[in-house]
């Protein structure tokens, strides 16, 4: 069974860090981009960032370039997601999510998604 | 950066009914667009691909359309596990992108 579980969210003060993580089972994992999605308490969807299957190349969105690092270790099968300098508005549910075509990064869509982990920031 | 507007935010409809969504890019993205629904507490589902491609396992009442700017979704006879709230997402270009969402709820 394809899956994918996210762990290490929690409570964190303004300023502070966190590391997320995603396991991945099911799938040759080295063969997909990957990504983290976030969801604000009440709110939409916001794509955060990507990342190639090789970890060659890496995506963010403006929101959080320069304060998050995304990467992967393929042996490991595990995504990473590390916050730096986060703040009130970093409180989410963060998923991460497999891109389902292993050419064309984004084309095909996220298929498979975790079931997410809660990440609060506040003092 | 490419901003996806959907329409409309919220609707009300019966089961049975034609539902129609409406997502809007702020630049041509081809046919690079994906639907997800979401319903609450649980992670989001893929639902079209590529603009038209509908996923593996979905039922057949999910139709999307539209290519450059302008997209539609479309489920053909509301039913009651459809109630849930549904993303468009750019994936043309670097920073993806989600539209607001729009939930559709019973009337």
């Amino acid at each position: 069974e394809v899956q994918l579980l996210e762990s290490g969210g929690g409570l964190v003060q303004p300023g502070g860090s966190l590391r997320l993580s995603c396991a991945a089972s099911g799938f040759t994992f080295s063969s997909y981009a990957m990504s983290w999605v976030r969801q604000a308490p009440g709110k939409g969807l916001e794509w955060v960032s990507a990342i190639s299957g090789s970890g060659g190349s890496t995506y963010y969105a403006d929101s959080v370039k320069g304060r998050f690092t995304i990467s992967r270790d393929n042996s490991k099968n595990t995504l990473y997601l590390q916050m730096n300098s986060l703040r009130a508005e970093d409180t989410a549910v963060y998923y991460c999510a497999k891109d389902q075509g292993a050419q064309w990064l984004g084309y095909y869509g996220m298929d498979v998604w975790g079931q997410g982990t809660t990440v609060t920031v506040s003092s | 950066d490419i901003q996806m507007t959907q329409s409309p935010s919220s609707v009300s409809a019966s089961v049975g009914d034609r539902v129609t969504i409406t997502c809007r890019a702020s630049q041509g993205i081809s046919s690079w667009l994906a639907w997800y629904q979401q319903k609450p507490g649980k992670a989001p589902k893929l639902l079209i691909y590529a603009a038209s491609s509908l996923q593996s396992g979905v039922p057949s009442r999910f139709s999307g359309s539209g290519s450059g700017t302008d997209f539609t979704l479309t489920i053909s006879s509301l039913q009651p596990e459809d109630f849930a709230t549904y993303y468009c997402q750019q994936a043309n270009s670097f920073p993806w992108a989600f539209g607001q969402g729009t939930k559709v709820e019973i009337k």
